[in-house]
């Protein structure tokens, strides 16, 4: 079963634009959450975590905020750029998980210049 | 910089053909990982491994096994490939340590069974 759900699917924003990724979980053994970034013909790559010991991480033009009661966490990138287009996955591992990470279905993110 | 390296990019293989595809990484990582990644489902973990010839199943182990004989290298095996089994696969290594230890990805063997 799916134990990760982002949304939306897709999102096309406009350059200098605001893109926001969310993602909900149900697992309450999950503590680690990153976001990573997939450019076509790439793997992904880690691009920003957060743990649930704060309700928000920020570096550059990106944030996560996390609410734990709510079980959700969002990514937002400010001042969206072209560059920016990727498919954007959020994660989630925690208990003795080895590392194991349970992955979102992906978000496809097109920032028009 | 981590080098994770998947052996093909490309490959076409028959429905009932044993299929090889080969991950190896340069960064002495403990743990080494295969996903499938299809539309909409994101990246599902197929198998792990957290030290050489140790595996632990994921969330889709059913036709897959793995192999991993030295640290380095971790083999994904399709018994008996099936058309279904057409997607986008990825290895990704880490260390050991905790789950904030980021996982480092190659770029993906794209496997068409025909």
């Amino acid at each position: 079963q799916q134990q990760v759900k982002q949304s939306p699917q897709s999102l096309i924003v406009q350059k200098g634009g605001i893109s926001i990724i969310n993602c909900a979980y149900e697992n309450t053994a999950f503590d680690y959450f990153p976001w990573y970034q997939q450019f076509p013909g790439k793997g992904p790559a880690l691009l920003i975590a957060i743990r649930p010991d704060v309700s928000e991480k920020k570096e550059g033009r990106f944030t996560i905020s996390f609410n734990k009661s709510a079980k959700q966490f969002s990514l937002h990138i400010m001042d969206s750029q072209p560059g920016d287009s990727a498919t954007y996955f959020c994660a989630a591992s925690g208990g003795t998980s080895y590392g194991k990470l349970t992955f979102g279905q992906g978000t496809i993110l097109t920032v028009h210049p | 910089d981590v080098k994770v390296t998947q052996s093909s990019r490309y490959l076409v293989k028959r429905t009932g053909e044993k299929v090889f595809l080969e991950c190896v990484q340069d960064m002495d990582h403990e743990n080494m990982f295969w996903y499938r990644q299809d539309p909409g489902l994101g990246l599902r973990l197929i198998y792990f491994s957290y030290d050489v010839k140790m595996k632990e199943k994921g969330d889709i182990p059913e036709g897959y096994s793995v192999s991993r004989e030295k640290k380095e290298r971790f083999s994904l095996i399709l018994e008996s490939a099936s058309t279904n089994q057409t997607s986008m696969y990825l290895c990704a290594s880490s260390f050991v340590g905790g789950p904030n230890q980021p996982q480092h990805f190659g770029d993906g063997t794209r496997l068409s069974i025909l």
